[in-house]
């Protein structure tokens, strides 16, 4: 029921791109997107409800593909202080069910 | 400034020893939420409040309880129950009743067995 997080973790060096992806094995009718820095509380960056939208959040966008019941999280661009755990959060179509992912770590080197 | 207040931010239990967790918010937010966050994992949902008076059980309630009186407070007791309780546990509030609301997480309490 967890949302599974490709890759793990990534390792990036300022001004490359990154792609996080968030795969449900059930219907999904929204997903959220989490990053937490180390040993801090995480902290909300947008979320995406059924219909497919994308959304953007300056060089951070998401797309949401409920068919295939997945999330992809882009990062464009990326700077030092996009490092962090990275969730999502997804919330089921069958219910009051929400669930957050198993996190990727994004490391940005200089 | 709103916002969610965990306390304490360090706990220590003994063998055997029930503990609670505060969590108090003044946003006004209707839903209130508790997880657990071991290590190098991710969020797992312990129990969630969407209004005063009611709560449900989350993925691993086994071991905790939660009692939401006032629709600012939301806290947590962990019991003897919980044989593994060291954890960092984070509560979250959410504006309305829908899951599809963002949640504001407070700064956590650390969780340890002595």
């Amino acid at each position: 029921q967890q949302p599974v997080q490709s890759p793990q973790a990534v390792i990036l060096r300022e001004g490359e791109d990154a792609v996080i992806n968030c795969s449900s094995s059930k219907a999904l009718y929204s997903v959220h997107w989490y990053r937490q820095k180390h040993g801090e509380a995480p902290v909300f960056l947008m979320i995406l409800l059924k219909g497919g939208e994308q959304k953007g959040h300056e060089k951070i966008s998401a797309s949401f593909n409920e068919k295939k019941q997945q999330s992809s999280l882009y990062l464009t661009a990326s700077q030092l202080s996009y490092s962090g755990t990275y969730f999502c959060g997804t919330e089921t179509n069958t219910g009051n069910q929400f669930y957050f992912g198993t996190g990727t770590s994004l490391t940005v080197i200089p | 400034d709103g916002g969610i207040t965990q306390s304490p931010k360090y706990l220590f239990r003994k063998e055997g020893q029930n503990v609670t967790l505060s969590c108090e918010q003044n946003l006004n937010h209707d839903a209130m939420y508790w997880y657990r966050q071991d290590p190098g994992q991710g969020l797992r949902l312990i129990y969630y409040s969407q209004i005063v008076n009611d709560f449900q059980k989350g993925d691993i309630a086994e071991g905790y309880s939660v009692s939401r009186e006032k629709k600012e407070s939301f806290p947590l007791t962990v019991t003897s129950a919980q044989k593994n309780p060291t954890a960092f546990y984070l509560c979250a509030s959410s504006i309305g009743t829908a899951l599809n609301q963002p949640q504001h997480f407070g700064d956590g309490t650390r969780l340890s067995i002595l």
